[in-house]
């Protein structure tokens, strides 16, 4: 049973550049979180889908970041343009109903 | 508004020892789970236990087991006959069971198991 899948697994990049990175959900799960982990500020949810359609973004920090969930099965998150303070590791995850997130191995981010 | 505290940044325990991480929280919710993740040098989020609000049992998953305390609005973590592989950030996590459900986490505790 595959588990949630991100790419890529590291990405660097110079700021001002685009970032996009990809998230498939565990099939059935019908809920999908994006999350930013740093040093300082630990774990963050930056915005919470259920069945596709996002349902709290008060976590995205500034214009520059935006989020899709264009079916079931696909989520980006693209940044653009980055910027050196936006380098973190990036996790989605999926749940069902409530049940417990189940997380991918994260994207590394470094803007130079 | 909820939080989760989790107030001991660092611990370490020798292998084959027996070690608790606190986490406590706040909440007017009746109807909640509370979660334990792992976090190893590897980054993956790895789910160690979960615990039903409104379960008086507390939850065992082999050698982890936590101690919930629903008054008090504690919910701390067990490790018995620690191995150098539970090495790991270790994450407390609410999620309310109306509305969203979103977590909330705790800053996390850094454990390190000696050999």
């Amino acid at each position: 049973d595959a588990g949630v899948i991100q790419s890529p697994r590291h990405e660097v990049t110079e700021m001002g550049q685009e970032v996009t990175l990809r998230c498939k959900p565990i099939s059935g799960h019908n809920s999908l979180f994006w999350y930013r982990q740093t040093m300082m500020r630990g774990l963050e949810l930056l915005i919470y889908f259920n069945n596709n359609v996002p349902i709290d973004d008060s976590g995205m920090p500034e214009d520059r970041f935006s989020a899709k969930m264009p079916n079931a099965s696909f989520s980006t998150l693209k940044i653009q343009p980055s910027e050196p303070r936006d380098s973190a590791v990036y996790f989605c995850a999926s749940s069902f109903q409530g049940q417990p997130q189940h997380f991918g191995d994260g994207t590394r981010l470094s803007i130079l | 508004a909820q939080t989760v505290t989790q107030s001991q940044p660092e611990m370490s325990v020798q292998e084959a020892e027996t070690v608790t991480l606190s986490c406590t929280y706040d909440t007017s919710e009746s109807n909640y789970y509370l979660f334990w993740y792992k976090q190893p040098p590897s980054r993956q989020m790895i789910l160690v236990i979960r615990q039903e609000a409104y379960k008086q049992q507390n939850a065992t998953e082999n050698r982890f087991s936590v101690n919930f305390q629903k008054a008090a609005k504690s919910f701390s973590l067990k490790i018995s006959d620690s191995q150098l592989g539970d090495t790991a950030m270790y994450f407390c996590a609410f999620m309310k069971l109306s509305g969203t459900y979103k977590y909330i986490f705790g800053t996390g505790t850094r454990l390190k198991v000696l050999a």
